[in-house]
C-alpha cells in the first residue's frame, strides 16, 4: 500500500481565519479523496482531486469554503476557509491503490479545532 | 440514497470468541466491498475486501458477501482485546464514479 502522510497533524484555529492541509504520497496515484469524519460519525465524502483539473465536490460542499488544489500525482491540499467552530472535524486524505479499483487507503489525518 | 448501514453496537464480546459484524448496502451496482478499522484518534485501516459472492479469508478475519441480499459481514476469529475498534463497512458507488459509501461503523469491544 502508498505511504501517505497529511501535515498538519492537528490544528487550533480561530473562526474566520483558514488552514491548507497537505497530503503527500510516495508514488502516484490517478485518485485522491478528501473526507470529513466529525466527532463520532462516519467518513463524509467532500470531494475527489483530479490532476490537472479541478476537484469534483460532493453535494452539500462548495469550492469557495473547500477549494482544492493537484498539482502533481502525489501531492493535494485542502483549505478550509473562513472557519467556524462547526468545521471542527477530522480532514483525511486518501489514494485508490494503482492495482485495486475502488481500494482506497488512508493518511494519517489533520485534527481541526476551530475556536 | 444509495447507503450502508451497520449496527452502530457496541458489540461485546469476550477474548477468544467470534465476533460477527455485520453490513447492509442499497446500491445493487455496488460491485466491491470494504472492512476498515478505525482505532480512536487513528485513520481507518483497510483489512479487508470482498468483489464475489461467498467468503473470503485472510488469517482470522473472513469476510462474506451475499449480492442477492444486499449483505457483507466481517467474522473475526479468536478474538483479541486488540481487536477492539470501530469497524467501518464501505461499498464502491456504481456507475464508475471511483468512490466509496461509509457505513456509520461498529464499535467492538472485546473484554478479556
Amino acid at each position: 500500500s502508498a505511504v501517505i502522510s497529511q501535515k498538519p497533524s492537528r490544528d487550533i484555529c480561530q473562526r474566520g481565519t483558514s488552514l491548507t492541509i497537505q497530503c503527500q504520497v510516495d508514488s502516484q496515484v490517478t485518485m485522491m479523496f478528501w473526507y470529513r469524519q466529525q466527532p463520532g460519525q462516519s467518513l463524509t465524502l467532500i470531494a475527489t482531486a483530479n490532476q490537472g483539473s479541478e476537484a469534483t465536490y460532493e453535494s452539500g460542499f462548495v469550492i469557495d469554503k473547500f477549494p482544492i488544489s493537484r498539482p502533481n500525482l502525489t501531492f493535494s491540499t485542502l483549505t478550509v476557509s473562513n472557519m467556524s467552530p462547526e468545521d471542527s472535524s477530522i480532514y483525511l486524505c486518501s489514494v485508490e491503490a494503482p492495482s485495486l479499483q475502488e481500494t482506497q487507503y488512508f493518511g494519517p489525518g489533520t485534527r481541526l479545532l476551530v475556536l | 440514497q444509495k447507503e450502508v448501514e451497520q449496527n452502530s453496537g457496541p458489540l461485546s464480546v469476550p477474548e477468544g470468541a467470534i465476533a460477527s459484524l455485520n453490513c447492509t448496502y442499497s446500491d445493487r451496482g455496488s460491485q466491491s466491498f470494504f472492512w476498515y478499522r478505525q482505532y480512536s484518534g487513528k485513520s481507518p485501516e483497510l483489512i479487508m475486501f470482498i468483489y464475489s459472492n461467498g467468503d473470503k479469508e485472510d488469517g482470522r478475519f473472513t469476510a462474506q458477501l451475499n449480492k442477492a441480499s444486499q449483505y457483507v459481514s466481517l467474522l473475526i476469529r479468536d478474538s483479541q482485546p486488540s481487536d477492539s475498534a470501530t469497524y467501518l463497512c464501505a461499498g464502491g458507488q456504481s456507475g464508475g464514479y471511483n468512490k466509496l459509501i461509509f457505513g456509520a461503523g461498529t464499535r467492538l469491544a472485546v473484554h478479556p
